[in-house]
C-alpha cells in the first residue's frame, strides 16, 4: 500500500535551535518528493524537490535528504525563526497512476521566542 | 499575479443545501485540482483537469461536481451538503500533469462548515 509517514506529528523548539523533520515512504515506482510548507490559514507552498539521484539539497535554512534505498527523507531547519512556525506536508509522487501524488500528514512545527 | 483565488473564504452551510466554490488561476496552468484537507489527514484528491472542458475523479469524489469551462477557472460543487463535508478545501493548479517535475501551486483554501 502506497503511504506516506511523518514524524513527528508536532514539534515546539525554541526560536534559534535546528529541528529535523522526518518522512518515510512506501509508494512505488517513486518519481520525486517535495516538502511543502503551509502557514496556518494558507495553502502549502514548495520548499524543494528531491529526485532519485539526489542526496541533498538546500533552500536557505532549509536542508532537504534523501535515502532512496531506505525510502526516507528528512528536512533539517536551522537557527529557526518565528516565521517557521507552520506545518510542514511531504509529498511523493509516484511515476504511474492517475492519482499519482500521496500526501503526508503534516509535521506541525511551532518555533517560541 | 494573483496566484490561485478561491471563493469564498469561510461558508457554513446547513445539511442538504448546496454550493459552489470557484478556484482561479491567472499562470495559464494547464491543469487544476480540488483537494480537501482534514485533521489528521493528508490532503485527498477530489477531481481534477487536464484541460479546458475536462475534468476526472480523484481519489473522494462522491458528492461533488466539478465543472472546467474556461482554462483558468475550476468550480466545484456540492449539490446535497453533508456533515462529512465540513473540510478545508483547497484548489491548485499545475503546468502540465505529465511532468513529474512541475510544482502545484495551491490557493488560500475555503474552509466549509456543514451543520
Amino acid at each position: 500500500k502506497n503511504q506516506v509517514e511523518q514524524s513527528p506529528q508536532s514539534l515546539i523548539i525554541l526560536e534559534g535551535k535546528n529541528c529535523t523533520l522526518q518522512c518515510n515512504y512506501t509508494v512505488s515506482p517513486f518519481s520525486n518528493l517535495r516538502w511543502y510548507k503551509q502557514d496556518t490559514g494558507r495553502g502549502p507552498v514548495s520548499l524543494t524537490i528531491m529526485t532519485f539521484s539526489e542526496n541533498t539539497k538546500s533552500n536557505g535554512r532549509y536542508t532537504a535528504t534523501l535515502d532512496a534505498d531506505t525510502k526516507q527523507s528528512s528536512l533539517h531547519i536551522t537557527a529557526s525563526q518565528l516565521s517557521d512556525s507552520a506545518s510542514y506536508i511531504c509529498v511523493v509522487r509516484v511515476q504511474t497512476g492517475a492519482n499519482n501524488l500521496f500526501f503526508g500528514t503534516g509535521t506541525r512545527l511551532t518555533v517560541i521566542p | 499575479n494573483a496566484g490561485v483565488t478561491q471563493t469564498p473564504k469561510f461558508r457554513v452551510l446547513k445539511t442538504g443545501q448546496s454550493m459552489t466554490l470557484l478556484c482561479a488561476q491567472d499562470m495559464n496552468h494547464e491543469y487544476m485540482y480540488w483537494y480537501r484537507q482534514d485533521p489528521g489527514m493528508g490532503l485527498r484528491l477530489i477531481h481534477y483537469s487536464v484541460g479546458e472542458g475536462t475534468t476526472a475523479k480523484g481519489e473522494v469524489p462522491d458528492g461533488y461536481n466539478v465543472s472546467r469551462l474556461k482554462k483558468q477557472n475550476f468550480l466545484l460543487g456540492l449539490e446535497s451538503a453533508a456533515p462529512s463535508q465540513t473540510s478545508v478545501y483547497f484548489c491548485a493548479s499545475s503546468e502540465k500533469r505529465g511532468s513529474s517535475y512541475n510544482e502545484q501551486f495551491f490557493g488560500p483554501g475555503t474552509r466549509l462548515t456543514v451543520l
